[in-house]
């Protein structure tokens, strides 16, 4: 079936950039989304891309997509430690069904 | 303000019972859902409706059950049939048919078998 995998943690110092992965089976996928979901708490949208785009920036967040490799990234520019927290990944795809990954912690170290 | 409110935030249940989590939406949302998150594996559909008096099996529906009168209130009940109930439930919506919008989620609800 349709998977979505991320790795599970990631360690940066703050200030630098955090680079997030994500890799999908799905052929048919129409949109990705990157969540973000603070300790104890539900998720927020981040951003989105549609299939046909290759990146996507918005202030600090840069998303690429390669379609043919079937690889999304989330590049966070001067993280901070309030950017900590657990990232995923979703595909949506033309059945109309979400499938996330399993979350990436992602941890800001001062 | 606009969202989704889930309730109780912790619930701790003994083995045999069944325990309703509420949902309630005040964004004109149609459909709605619900989600388990467990460490690591990310987050599994339970169950989701795109309209009121319906609903559908999501990939992990074993165990549990919701129903839809309202528009604005999902709830999902945990039964003792639900082998591994301890987890963090989260609720969700999206303005128009499944899939095709983004989902707002609620805070979540965090059940511990004991």
């Amino acid at each position: 079936g349709e998977d979505v995998e991320q790795s599970l943690f990631l360690s940066v110092r703050e200030g630098d950039s955090s680079v997030i992965n994500c890799t999908y089976t799905d052929s048919s996928s129409t949109y990705l989304y990157w969540y973000k979901q603070e300790p104890g708490a539900g998720l927020q949208l981040l951003t989105y891309i549609f299939s046909n785009m290759d990146m996507k920036q918005d202030q600090r967040l840069t998303v690429l997509l390669n379609k043919k490799d079937k690889h999304l990234s989330l590049r966070i520019a001067d993280t901070q430690t309030g950017d900590s927290a657990i990232y995923f990944c979703a595909d949506h795809n033309q059945g109309g069904k979400l499938i996330f990954g399993q979350g990436t912690e992602l941890s800001v170290k001062p | 303000d606009g969202g989704i409110t889930q309730s109780p935030k912790y619930l701790f249940r003994k083995e045999g019972q069944n325990v309703t989590l509420s949902c309630e939406q005040n964004l004109n949302h149609d459909a709605m859902y619900w989600y388990r998150q467990d460490p690591g594996q990310g987050l599994r559909l339970i169950y989701y409706s795109q309209i009121v008096n319906d609903f559908q099996k999501g990939d992990i529906a074993e165990g549990y059950s919701v129903s839809r009168e309202k528009k604005e209130s999902f709830p999902l009940t945990v039964t003792s049939a639900q082998k591994n109930p301890t987890a963090f439930y989260l609720c969700a919506s999206s303005i128009g048919p499944v899939g095709a919008n983004v989902l707002t989620f609620g805070a979540g609800s965090r059940l511990t078998v004991l």
